[in-house]
């Protein structure tokens, strides 16, 4: 069964200080791999596609990488407005979307 | 605004009553996947329709049922409700069958069951 497990839970930041989420994966055949951000009470927004390991995505302060186990979402010199949830998701050989729990950004002014 | 429409915005109701949720995808997408969001389950996949054919089904208890009609839109029923069934509710669109195309996702449904 296809698995995501992202780390950590939650992460405070202070603003301007630099780091990484992490997310997990196993999966039957990678289709690819899906980062979004999610705002409290609002649908998640689609931010970046990876599909194969080697393979990174850039978007303003985002940075997704991914290798054939994990993936990465660096975020450089963060702002208040990245404060979210950011969720990790994997689409195998079942076409289904399975999603992790998420990490729960903060960031300090 | 990812163009994925979802009514109503909120709704509450009673245990043991059925309600209706309405999905209308972005243009052009032909699949809809609905989704359901507790604060203890992070989101769970529920079931897949590609252009009026059920696709996929995930953890869709036998009382929820979905259909996509031939206009695209997707309705999903949820009856004999139960406290736990409070959650939101999301829906998604995407454009693919089979290819590993991302899904957009609506501003969902809160269902509260009292």
């Amino acid at each position: 069964e296809d698995q995501v497990t992202q780390s950590p839970e939650a992460l405070r930041l202070q603003e301007g200080e630099s780091s990484s989420l992490n997310c997990s994966y196993t999966v039957s055949g990678l289709r690819g791999l899906f980062w979004y951000r999610q705002d409290p009470g609002k649908g998640p927004e689609f931010l970046f596609t990876l599909y194969s390991a080697g393979e990174e995505k850039e978007k303003e302060r985002l940075k997704a990488t991914l290798t054939k186990k994990e993936s990465f979402l660096h975020i450089t010199a963060p702002k208040p407005e990245d404060s979210a949830t950011y969720l990790c998701a994997v689409r195998g050989n079942n076409n289904d979307m399975r999603f992790g729990a998420g990490t729960r950004l903060t960031v300090k002014p | 605004d990812s163009g994925v429409t979802q009514t109503p915005k909120h709704l509450i109701t009673a245990t043991g009553q059925r309600v209706t949720l309405r999905c209308s995808p972005r243009s052009g997408d032909l699949s809809v996947y609905w989704y359901q969001q507790s604060l203890d389950q992070g989101l769970q996949f529920l079931i897949h329709y590609y252009n009026g054919e059920e696709r996929a089904k995930g953890n869709i208890l036998e009382r929820f049922s979905a259909q996509q009609f031939p206009d695209l839109h997707s309705e999903l029923n949820l009856s004999s409700l139960e406290l736990g069934d409070s959650a939101l509710y999301f829906c998604a669109s995407s454009r693919d069958r089979e290819v590993g195309l991302a899904l957009h996702f609506g501003n969902g449904t809160r269902l509260t069951v009292t």
